[in-house]
């Protein structure tokens, strides 16, 4: 089993639409968690820490659930320039980082 | 702040050559840096972890003869592909943490742009 698990899409959106995806991690013991967004043929970009109580930022909303070991990302008002890819990354405790593979966002105009 | 950067951003080389990519962080120490490789559509996969000054410790699978990795400073972090051959082609990144104040945590990684390699 894969340690993080993610629903690949795409997602195709209209603009403006809120679109919203969850991933799954395996190891119980994972302590930090974090959305990076990944544009074709570029490196991760850290999008966001997620925190236990859940957090925003601007029209981005992540939430955490320990008890069913899912995360999730959710996008309001969503932009063109929102079409991405958006990595579900875990740290297990020893600074490594595990990604998931990534959903695929796609938002027209 | 906390820029990393990675050198050179693409490149093509005929199998059985040697490539080195190299790893920098700009504005901080990185005390530890991670080599990742990303096949098309596939995660990114964790290669090694390097810490200054010690021997790389390779995840499971990665040959560490293969894939030669010098962190010989705080701020440089190298990684040679031996004998490349074609299922080499990735893309490679180099990520590192560290201290810089308080501002930069351990727990973040910042990456570098990346390497497309291409082995003919």
């Amino acid at each position: 089993r894969k340690e993080v698990e993610q629903d690949p899409g795409p997602f195709n959106v209209p603009e403006g639409a809120t679109v919203a995806f969850n991933c799954t991690y395996s190891n119980s013991a994972s302590q930090s968690f974090f959305w990076y967004r990944q544009d074709c043929r570029k490196e991760p970009k850290l999008l966001m820490s997620v925190y236990s109580s859940g957090n925003e930022d601007g029209r981005f909303t992540a939430q955490l659930n320990r008890a069913s070991q899912y995360i999730s990302l959710l996008i309001r008002d969503s932009k063109l320039s929102d079409s991405a890819t958006y990595l579900c990354v875990v740290n297990s405790g020893d600074y490594k980082l595990s990604f998931g593979a990534g959903t695929t966002v796609t938002v027209r105009a | 702040g906390a820029v990393v950067s990675q050198h050179p951003s693409w490149v093509i080389c005929k199998s059985g050559t040697s490539v080195k990519i190299e790893c920098r962080s700009l504005d901080f120490q990185a005390t530890t840096m991670f080599w990742y490789r990303q096949f098309p559509k596939q995660s990114l996969m964790l290669m090694a972890t390097s810490n200054e000054g010690s021997k790389a410790t390779y995840e499971q699978g990665v040959e560490k003869d293969k894939f030669l990795i010098n962190h010989a400073s705080l701020t440089l972090s190298t990684l040679t592909v031996t004998s490349a051959h074609p299922e080499d082609s990735s893309f490679y990144i180099c990520s590192a943490n560290g201290r810089l104040g308080v501002w930069v945590s351990t727990d973040t990684q910042y990456f570098g742009p990346g390497t497309r390699l291409t082995v003919l």
